[in-house]
Order: structure tokens, then C-alpha cells, then sequence
């Protein structure tokens, strides 16, 4: 699976957008992006994924570019409970395994 | 909520000990992963069961072993402990092997003293 590069930390205010970037610039044509967060001391929590077009839940949005070789996640509206460490990860179509990597440590202030 | 359950929640054992730690997955789904996740990184993948059969398996010697029952539960058997072995022990559970999200449970914390 195709490594990824993350910010170690961001802050981002509460009730505004926190983008969170991620770089894969290996990734192959069959290989999603998927995006976990862990709160402290809880199981990872899937977000969301994509192959190539944008995605929106009801959670977060997915921006992948053109080129995928990078990708942003984005909480429009950021709270305190969102607080977290964030995961990129490439994982193949046939892949049976998620590869975490050290993640962004996102701090929402007041 | 995810569903998925796991037991006992601490755990404190001695080096050289065996430990069994389960698993009990969302409903529905027949794939169960199994992750280490030593303090301050991010989880390893130590392996995942589909349909009762090991179905890839990560960096981890073999004294880390798995069963899956019929009902999908499933084990995480560590003989000979070492204290390096001490972590969050987190499993996750699948509709289906492949790029179906998982699923975690809120892990087992063993300590090896």
C-alpha cells in the first residue's frame, strides 16, 4: 500500500472548517483513501473514503485531487468532540489491511 | 457505537504467560481484523480472519495466533508474553474482506509486568 504524509498537529477554532491535508504521491490506480480518527483511549473511527471523485457524508468531506496524489478532509464545522488524532490511509481494492501512520493530532480551541 | 465488542477491557499478566483476548463483531458482517497498538503510535496489523480461515497476516511472529467461530467472535491468543507485548489490543469487524470499511471496538489494554 502506498505511504502517506500528514502534518503531525494542527489547531483549527471551534466552529470553523478544519481541512486536514494528506500527501500520497505513490498511490496506484487501484488504491483508495480512507480516513480514521481516534479520540484518546477509543477504537479508530472510520470517517470516509474515495477512488478518485469527492466525497461528503455526514461526518466530513473527501477532496481528492485530479492527480490523487494528494487528498483533504474536511470538518465544516468543527467542535471540541472533534479533538482526535486523523489517519490517511492508502489501502488497495484487494487490500485486507488498513496501514496507520503516525497521523495529524488535531486540537479544536474554544 | 460501532457494534463490536471486546473483553476483558485490562488485562495485567506476567512475562512468559498465555493471554486470549475476544472479540465479538457488528452483526452481519464475517470479517474480523485484529491491530497492536503500542502507546504513543499508530495500530499494526496482525491479521484478519474471513469466514473462520486467516486471511493475511501482518509483521508478527507465531505466537500470535487467531480463531474465528461460526458466529464470526473471534480470539487473539499471545503465548510466551513479552513486555513488549504490552498495548492496546484493538479488533475490527468487516462486511466482507477487501475495501469494505472496518469497524473497531474499544480494544484491550494489557499490560506485561
Amino acid at each position: 500500500d502506498a505511504k502517506t504524509t500528514q502534518p503531525p498537529s494542527m489547531d483549527c477554532a471551534e466552529g470553523r472548517a478544519a481541512n486536514l491535508p494528506c500527501n500520497h504521491s505513490t498511490i496506484s490506480g487501484n488504491e483508495y483513501v480512507y480516513w480514521y480518527r481516534q479520540i484518546h483511549s477509543q477504537g479508530p473511527q472510520y470517517i470516509i473514503h474515495g477512488l478518485k471523485n469527492n466525497e461528503t457524508n455526514e461526518m466530513a468531506s473527501l477532496i481528492i485531487t485530479e492527480d490523487r496524489k494528494s487528498s483533504t478532509l474536511i470538518l465544516p464545522h468543527a467542535t471540541l468532540r472533534d479533538t482526535a488524532v486523523y489517519y490517511c490511509i492508502v489501502r488497495a481494492a484487494a487490500g485486507n489491511m488498513l496501514t496507520f501512520g503516525g497521523g495529524t493530532r488535531l486540537m479544536v480551541k474554544p | 457505537e460501532t457494534g463490536v465488542t471486546q473483553s476483558p477491557t485490562h488485562l495485567i499478566k506476567t512475562r512468559g504467560q498465555q493471554v486470549t483476548l475476544r472479540c465479538s463483531s457488528q452483526s452481519g458482517h464475517n470479517t474480523v481484523s485484529w491491530y497492536q497498538q503500542a502507546l504513543g503510535q499508530g495500530p499494526q496489523f496482525i491479521f484478519q480472519y474471513y469466514r473462520e480461515e486467516e486471511n493475511g497476516r501482518g509483521n508478527f511472529p507465531p505466537r500470535f495466533s487467531g480463531l474465528q467461530f461460526p458466529n464470526y467472535s473471534s480470539e487473539l491468543n499471545v503465548n510466551a508474553l513479552e513486555l513488549d507485548d504490552s498495548a492496546l489490543y484493538l479488533c475490527a469487524s468487516s462486511l466482507a474482506s477487501g475495501t469494505y470499511e472496518q469497524y473497531f471496538g474499544p480494544g484491550t489494554r494489557l499490560t506485561v509486568t
